[in-house]
């Protein structure tokens, strides 16, 4: 059974630090991996999507990579920003749903 | 514009009653999903419909019915026999046919029920 792992659970940096989130997931037989983005009581904002056969997809300060051969994806934010506070959530696709990390809280200060 | 609408944002209900989630979709997706996210955990797959007049259970269907009589529409009914019915609700639609589609989200619908 696939099984989705974010480390850490929790993360407060200061703006303009470079930061990286980590999933991990079991079963390298994935479709694809998607990574959100989850303000306080508001629905998931898909951020980035990276097929199977990709290595890493980029929009704007984010960066993810995949290895499906050691499980692992991360999520790249340049100069972080205040705005950048949020749950980040990712996802693989298995094969008509997506299995759900429990997110990193990610909060910046000024 | 296009999108995922959910309603009502907030319900309150009390125990006993059934009670039915709105979700509406204008992207002309094919499937439409239905999660439920409590503090602490990650979202769990309730149901999903890949096509009209066609379902299937996801992770934790007990408790709970859906209908697709039409494709821009997926309610979900949180029933009675749903025992701890209180949780954020999200709704989400994809394509449907290909495998390397992404999903877009509703706003949510948050539960409460006493």
């Amino acid at each position: 059974k696939q099984e989705v792992t974010q480390i850490p659970a929790a993360l407060s940096v200061p703006e303009g630090e470079n930061l990286v989130l980590n999933c991990s997931f079991t079963d390298s037989a994935i479709y694809n991996l998607q990574w959100f983005r989850q303000d306080p009581g508001k629905g998931l904002t898909s951020l980035l999507l990276i097929q199977s056969s990709q290595r890493e997809q980029t929009s704007g300060r984010l960066n993810a990579s995949l290895d499906k051969s050691s499980g692992r994806s991360t999520l790249y934010i340049a100069a972080s920003q205040p705005g950048d506070s949020a749950t980040y959530l990712c996802a693989v696709r298995d094969p008509d749903k997506l299995i759900f990390g429990t997110g990193t809280r990610l909060q910046v200060f000024p | 514009d296009g999108g995922i609408t959910q309603s009502p944002k907030y319900l309150f209900r009390k125990e006993g009653q059934n009670v039915t989630l709105s979700c509406e979709q204008n992207l002309n997706h094919d499937a439409m999903y239905w999660y439920r996210q409590d503090p602490g955990q990650g979202l769990r797959l309730i149901y999903y419909s890949q096509i009209v007049n066609d379902f299937q259970k996801g992770d934790i269907a007990e408790g709970y019915s859906v209908s697709r009589e039409k494709k821009e529409s997926f309610p979900l009914t949180v029933t009675s026999a749903q025992k701890n019915p209180t949780a954020f609700y999200l709704c989400a639609s994809s394509h449907q046919g290909r495998k390397y589609y992404e999903q877009y989200f509703g706003p949510g619908t948050r539960l409460t029920v006493t």
